[in-house]
């Protein structure tokens, strides 16, 4: 079974400030998807990134970016230029490719000051 | 276009009470799916369908069961509740196996 590890149960970081979220993931699968989630404290889950395990370039969206280093199964989320806004509780999740399933991680809170 | 809505947003329950959380998609997505969020455990998938008329079970599936009788909508029954699905629960939507899950803005349950 897949398994999704978040080392950080939190972090934080200082407003227009750089930080990076941590995630490992264990599969022995090679087409899957990887995505970052954000649940501000209003509950809702909002998709952030999505990569494709076979793109080797990694994904961008504005100030979010990863860092996916395939053969160490690492999945890093960088925020960059933090706002009070990032504050929430991030989770990174792994869907097998041809599945529709998420498998999520504990979740890394970000506190932003 | 109201996305993923469920009903109730909040709900207490007594130990061995019954109820169904309803969870409705405007999107016209095959694929549903309902998880429960712990305090340090993440999301962890229920039971899931992959079109109307069909239920599978996910990571966590005993004492739940599911509906989906019409395209749109996908219940979540607990047929005597227990105080350790005191939790919050999300229903998602996707397209397809391909696209990303949509989301609902959840319902806390309490069960006492």
């Amino acid at each position: 079974a897949q398994t999704v590890t978040q080392s950080q149960p939190e972090m934080s970081v200082q407003e227009a400030e750089t930080v990076t979220l941590s995630c490992t993931y264990d599969t022995s699968e090679s087409d899957y998807y990887l995505f970052w989630y954000k649940q501000p404290p209003s509950r809702q889950m909002i998709l952030v990134i999505r990569q494709e395990a076979y793109k080797q370039q990694n994904a961008t969206e504005n100030r979010f970016s990863v860092n996916f280093q395939k053969a160490a199964k690492s999945f890093s989320l960088k925020i960059s230029d933090s706002q009070l806004g990032d504050a929430a509780m991030y989770f990174c999740a792994y869907r097998r490719g041809g599945y529709s399933t998420l498998t999520f991680g504990k979740g890394t809170m970000l506190l932003v000051s | 276009n109201a996305g993923v809505t469920q009903t109730p947003k909040f709900r207490v329950l007594k130990t061995g009470q019954s109820m169904t959380l309803l969870c409705a998609q405007d999107m016209n997505h095959e694929y549903m799916y309902w998880y429960r969020q712990d305090p340090g455990m993440g999301l962890r998938l229920i039971h899931y369908s992959v079109g109307e008329g069909t239920t599978a079970k996910g990571e966590v599936p005993d004492g739940y069961n599911v509906s989906r009788l019409k395209k749109q909508n996908f219940l979540l029954g607990l047929e005597s509740a227990a105080p350790s699905q005191t939790s919050v629960y999300f229903c998602a939507s996707s397209l397809n196996r391909v696209y990303e899950q949509y989301f609902g803005p959840g319902t806390r349950l309490t069960v006492t």
